[in-house]
């Protein structure tokens, strides 16, 4: 399965200020998906990032909000703009397996993100 | 409105003995179902999964039953060991889709195995 590595695996941010999210795969992958896990809840997809076309959220999540760039097939960034508290969560990037695993998903170790 | 449901926050379980992980679902459409598990600072990592044509997968101590008239499924892991102490997650997708979906997940078992 794919490696992923993802940057920063922690920051505290301060209300009010931006942070981008870094993932980088160790292979070409089409399809990059991003989550969010606030403390106590489930992994929520955010949005799918595809190369060479705009990010496609999920109800609730925007792009002003959170803009995802994907300029090739082993990157992309996740942007928090804007942060309050309630976007204190892990991010965690993950992509699809190939051939017999492309059902799964195979996911980095996450960016906890403080923000106070 | 929450698809895929894990009622139970927590699990403790001797080692040794069986630990029986929980989850329901609500939307029909899904039709491929992940146990990850997840271990504090990392990312989760895929355990076992089945599809909603089996009612059973296996995987040497790790088994996953399908009971799609209830829609519910469950996790057994026999015997249990305390590496096996990490958070689980449930999870479903719709394979008809293509894969292009990301996956929809549960909140998550904590299983605690006890020496």
């Amino acid at each position: 399965s794919a490696v992923i590595s993802q940057k920063p695996s922690r920051d505290i941010c301060q209300r009010g200020t931006s942070l981008t999210i870094q993932c980088q795969v160790d292979s070409q992958v089409t399809m990059m998906f991003w989550y969010r896990q606030q403390p106590g809840q489930s992994l929520t997809l955010i949005a799918t990032a595809n190369q060479g076309s705009e990010a496609t959220y999920e109800s609730g999540f925007v792009i002003d909000k959170f803009p995802i760039s994907r300029p090739n097939l082993t990157f992309s960034t996740l942007t928090v703009s804007n942060m309050s508290p309630e976007d204190s969560s892990i991010y965690l990037c993950s992509v699809r397996g190939q051939g017999a695993g492309a059902n799964v998903l195979t996911f980095g170790a996450g960016s906890r993100l403080t923000v106070l | 409105d929450q698809q895929v449901k894990q009622n139970s926050p927590s699990l403790s379980v001797q080692e040794g003995r069986i630990s029986i992980l929980n989850c329901d679902y609500t939307n029909s459409m899904f039709d491929y179902f992940l146990w990850y598990k997840k271990y504090p600072a990392e990312g989760p990592t895929f355990l076992i999964s089945i599809s909603s044509i089996k009612d059973k997968n296996e995987d040497g101590r790790f088994t996953v039953f399908l009971n799609k008239s209830a829609k519910h499924l469950s996790l057994h892991i026999v015997p249990s060991q305390p590496g096996d102490s990490a958070v689980y997650f449930c999870a479903a997708s719709v394979l008809g889709k293509g894969g292009a979906d990301g996956l929809t997940f549960g909140k998550g078992t904590h299983l605690i195995i006890q020496p």
